[in-house]
């Protein structure tokens, strides 16, 4: 039971565009949302993250939208740079529970 | 220094050998975590611990064995290595603060059972 999906396998968008990678969820209970980036031959690093009582969090380029009623969140890149292209993968928790549940990640690709 | 290490970076075993995977850190965090990744199926959790004596299995456990020798160590081993244990794995840590859900990933060892 895949609790956090990420439907697009890949994007592929030109520097300068905004990027925009997406994420549904299933279970009500997650009150907590993280975006992770990963370059090859790394470990994943922490993006951003959302708790459940706000529907937007931002960080210079890197905005968060959740919308809790679709069980969806998503990322926004804006303006996207070469260097961002990297898996991104979502993942949600319940607070406290310290285990988080990841989707299966977006390959991002931005073109200069 | 990295605050999460992993040893070895990579290896290569055969079928049913016994191998350890290592992880330090010195985030001085009281919570750490093992996830294996595989293609199109994200990172998935073994197993985790929230203090020196306390181990929790995850989702895929089977197959695995941890052991937390301090706070800063945390050790996966397979038993008996089988090809489809074929994958990255990724030791992670949490808990500076109450209520930080964030964790923080090592550089990953990539394996490969034969």
């Amino acid at each position: 039971d895949q609790q956090v999906k990420q439907n697009s396998p890949s994007l592929s968008v030109q520097e300068g565009r905004i990027s925009i990678l997406n994420c549904d969820y299933t279970n009500s209970m997650f009150d907590y949302f993280l975006w992770y980036k990963k370059y090859p031959a790394e470990g994943p690093t922490f993006l951003i993250s959302i708790s459940s009582i706000k529907d937007k969090n931002e960080d210079g380029r890197f905005t968060v939208f959740l919308n809790k009623s679709a069980k969806h969140l998503s990322l926004h890149i804006v303006p996207s740079q070469p260097g961002d292209s990297a898996v991104y993968f979502c993942a949600a928790t319940i607070t406290s529970g310290s285990r988080l549940t990841f989707g299966e990640g977006t390959q991002l690709t931005v073109n200069p | 220094d990295a605050d999460v290490t992993q040893t070895p970076r990579n290896r290569i075993t055969k079928t049913g050998k016994r191998i350890m995977l290592e992880c330090s850190q010195t985030k001085g965090h009281d919570r750490m975590y093992w996830y294996r990744q595989d293609p199109g199926l994200g990172l998935r959790l073994i197993y985790y611990s929230f203090d020196v004596k306390d181990i929790n299995k995850g989702e895929i456990s089977d197959g695995y064995s941890v052991s937390r020798q301090a706070q800063a160590k945390f050790s996966l081993s397979l038993e008996s290595a089988i090809p489809n244990q074929t994958a990255l794995y990724f030791c992670a840590t949490s808990g500076g603060v109450a209520f930080e859900e964030t964790q923080y990933f090592g550089p990953g060892t990539r394996l490969l059972v034969l």
